[in-house]
């Protein structure tokens, strides 16, 4: 069973192109993310959402949108993508942003290779 | 603000040898303390954690003690195999300005292992 799953795993595109990656989880969290990691494994915390409201939002380009129809769905919408939007992309989630909980452990997804060309 | 400041790797190993990777982190409040582990392709998974002072998390024979006096959590391993070849972040989850509970990474050190 997949806790957090997202598609596409790889996406290769061209310039001013329009793409969106989705995410879906199934461990019933309240809290769910996106983040970028650059070339060099650096992770960068881009959106949070809680129960379908944003919390966190980083400063990212408006040509990033995420949007949560529910709470256990929290897709990302790229306008207009640039060569330096090329990154591997990962939705995550935990129980609950508001509530330690024992340490609120963060589930993360398999990735989606973005690759702007 | 927060931070996690973790050794920059690579890290070369032979296998069998001792592993030691630093994690230091500056928190403002009471943080709790976490190692994720990505293996190539993959996403990060939760290698192990620790939620208070002197708590020792532990996992696939990795350690890491929550160290309040030196703000540190260190990751060690006696033994590594080649399959503990990946790239290991520290991570810390603290209480923002907002009232929500806020992860902060760290840059991630490679590990390689040689056989």
């Amino acid at each position: 069973d997949t806790a957090v799953s997202q598609t596409p795993k790889y996406l290769v595109t061209q310039m001013g192109n329009d793409k969106s990656i989705k995410c879906e989880q199934n461990l019933g969290h309240d809290t769910m993310y996106w983040y970028k990691q650059d070339s060099k494994k650096f992770l960068k915390i881009m959106f949070s959402y809680n129960n379908k409201e944003l919390i966190i939002n980083e400063t990212v380009p408006n040509r990033f949108s995420p949007k949560s129809p529910d709470k256990a769905h929290l897709n990302l919408h790229i306008n207009s993508l640039e060569l330096g939007d090329s990154a591997v992309y990962f939705c995550a989630s935990s129980q609950d942003a508001f509530l330690q909980r024992s340490g609120n452990t963060i589930y993360f997804g398999e990735g989606s290779w973005l690759t702007v060309v | 603000g927060d931070s996690v400041t973790q050794m920059e790797g690579p890290v070369t190993l032979s296998e069998e040898a001792f592993l030691t990777i630093n994690c230091t982190y500056t928190a403002t409040g009471y943080p709790s303390l976490f190692w994720y582990v990505q293996y190539p392709g993959e996403g990060l998974q939760l290698l192990l954690k620790a939620t208070k002072a002197d708590d020792k998390g532990s996992n696939k024979g990795f350690e890491a003690t929550y160290r309040k006096e030196t703000t540190s959590f260190h990751l060690e391993k006696g033994s590594v195999q080649v399959s503990d070849s990946a790239v290991y972040f520290c991570a810390l989850s603290d209480l923002d300005s907002s009232g929500t509970y806020k992860y902060i990474f760290g840059t991630g050190t490679r590990l390689k292992v040689l056989a």
